[in-house]
């Protein structure tokens, strides 16, 4: 069962900022929104995560509407290494439930 | 750090033998995750473990497949017999203990081949 839905694809510019939308109408209260990325052949790699506020850490922002229906990841400087494979995940809060099920992701590619 | 250290990087089979993949987590990680990944399916959860011990093995396609851990300091996830359809690249991630349980540690992979 398919609880994001993100484009497939998406193109940005070497230098702008990459906005990757993520729907997840479905979410509940205890729901956090993940994001994820795979570089091509690498195991996947942490971005950030936010329950209800926006978060900003040294890779990305993420700002999440306030109905928690859907998310956009920003990464605000595109640079071509952040070509990859972007996964908008929504997993539970619960201790020891902290499983990650990957839907199809947003193939981004920078455009020199 | 090393980082999840998975054995071996790349793996040629024939059918019907027997693979073991390894995994040592990130030492203080207790929970562990196995991943599988091929075109067609993508990025699917095969089983984890909290404490050595599996909470979720609902992902495990068959009873060609089994996943152990002995210790806290490694996993094995082992097929038998293989077939050509296991054929993918298999993740394992860690997190560690208590707090900060945010962020899956991914090692870099397993390819698996079954001809």
């Amino acid at each position: 069962d398919a609880k994001t839905t993100q484009p497939p694809s998406m193109d940005c510019a070497e230098g702008r900022a990459a906005n990757l939308p993520c729907n997840h109408s479905t979410i509940s209260g205890n729901e956090y929104v993940y994001w994820y990325r795979q570089i091509h052949s690498q195991g996947p790699q942490y971005i950030i995560h936010g329950l209800k506020n926006n978060e900003t850490n040294e890779m990305a922002s993420l700002i999440i509407t306030e109905d928690r229906k859907s998310s956009t990841l920003i990464l605000p400087h595109a640079t071509l290494r952040d070509t990859a494979v972007y996964y908008c995940i929504v997993r539970s809060a619960n201790f020891g439930n902290e499983k990650l099920t990957f839907g199809t992701g947003t193939r981004l590619t920078i455009i020199p | 750090d090393a980082g999840v250290i998975q054995s071996p990087r790349h793996e040629v089979t024939e059918m019907g033998q027997e693979v073991t993949l390894r995994c040592k987590p990130i030492s203080g990680h207790n929970s562990l995750f196995w991943y599988r990944q091929t075109m067609m399916r993508g990025l699917e959860l095969l089983i984890y473990f909290n404490n050595n011990v599996p909470i979720d093995d609902s992902g495990m396609p068959e009873d060609r497949f089994s996943a152990k851990m002995p210790n806290a300091s490694f996993s094995t996830l082992k097929i038998q017999p293989s077939e050509p359809r296991d054929s993918a690249v298999y993740f394992c991630a860690s997190i560690p203990t208590g707090g900060g349980r945010n962020e899956q540690f991914f090692g870099p992979g397993t390819r698996l081949t079954v001809l």
